[in-house]
C-alpha cells in the first residue's frame, strides 16, 4: 500500500539556522509533490508544489527538492525564525486524491 | 482567510447520533475535498467531489457519506457515531480537478463524540 513517511520526532533548531525536513514515499510514483504548513487547530496552508521533472524549487527562504529515484523530497527553511514554528506536511500526488504525511513538527528557538 | 467556510466550528454529540458538517468552497472553485485529522492518524483523505460528481474516494467509512450540491457547497454526513470518530474534519477546495493545484483549507469542524 502507499505510504508517506515524515520524521515523527519534532525538530528543534536555533533561530538563524537552516531546518531540513524529510518526506519519503513508497509504492507509488507521484507526478508532483506539495508541502503545507499547519499551525495548531488551524487548517493546512499551501507552501510549495514541485513537479516530477523539477529537481528543485525555491520561494523566498523555502527550498524543496524532489528525487524520484530515491522517492524522497527535502524541505529546507533557511535563516529560520521562531514564526516558522509549526507542523509541516508533505503530500505526494498522482491522480485526484491528495494524501498527506503525518507531518513533522518544527520548533525554532530564539 | 482561505475563503473556505466550514460550519459548525465545534460540535459535541453522543455515540449513536448523526451529524452533518457543511462546507462552502472558495468562490469559483469546483472541487471539494474532505479530510479527517486525529492525533494518531494525521490528515486522512476521505472523499473528493468535482462539480457535483464524486472523483476520488479514500478511507471513508460506510457510516459516512458526502455530497456536493449544485451551488457547489458540500456536506459530510456522519452517522452511528462512535468515540473514535472524534476528530477535526477539514474541507478544502481547488479550482480544477485537483491534479496539480494547491488546496485551500477551511478552519475545520471539531467533532467530539461522548
Amino acid at each position: 500500500s502507499q505510504k508517506i513517511e515524515q520524521n515523527s520526532e519534532a525538530l528543534n533548531i536555533q533561530e538563524g539556522k537552516t531546518a531540513t525536513l524529510t518526506c519519503n514515499y513508497t509504492n507509488y510514483s507521484p507526478a508532483y509533490l506539495q508541502w503545507y504548513r499547519q499551525d495548531p487547530g488551524r487548517g493546512p496552508v499551501f507552501l510549495l508544489l514541485i513537479r516530477e521533472n523539477e529537481k528543485e524549487k525555491r520561494k523566498e527562504r523555502l527550498k524543496v527538492t524532489f528525487d524520484t529515484t530515491l522517492k524522497q523530497s527535502l524541505f529546507h527553511i533557511t535563516a529560520s525564525q521562531p514564526a516558522d514554528s509549526a507542523t509541516y506536511l508533505c503530500a505526494p500526488a498522482s491522480g485526484y486524491a491528495l494524501n498527506f504525511g503525518k507531518g513533522t513538527s518544527l520548533l525554532v528557538t530564539p | 482567510d482561505s475563503g473556505v467556510t466550514q460550519t459548525p466550528k465545534h460540535l459535541i454529540t453522543a455515540t449513536g447520533q448523526r451529524v452533518t458538517l457543511r462546507c462552502s468552497p472558495r468562490s469559483g472553485d469546483l472541487s471539494v475535498y474532505w479530510y479527517q485529522q486525529s492525533l494518531d492518524q494525521g490528515l486522512q483523505f476521505l472523499i473528493q467531489y468535482y462539480n457535483g460528481e464524486e472523483r476520488a474516494k479514500g478511507n471513508i467509512l460506510e457510516r459516512f457519506s458526502a455530497q456536493q450540491f449544485p451551488d457547489l457547497h458540500s456536506e459530510l454526513n456522519l452517522s452511528s457515531l462512535e468515540l473514535g470518530d472524534s476528530a477535526l474534519y477539514f474541507c478544502a477546495s481547488s479550482p480544477g480537478q485537483g491534479r496539480a493545484g494547491e488546496l485551500f483549507f477551511g478552519e475545520g469542524s471539531r467533532l467530539t463524540v461522548l
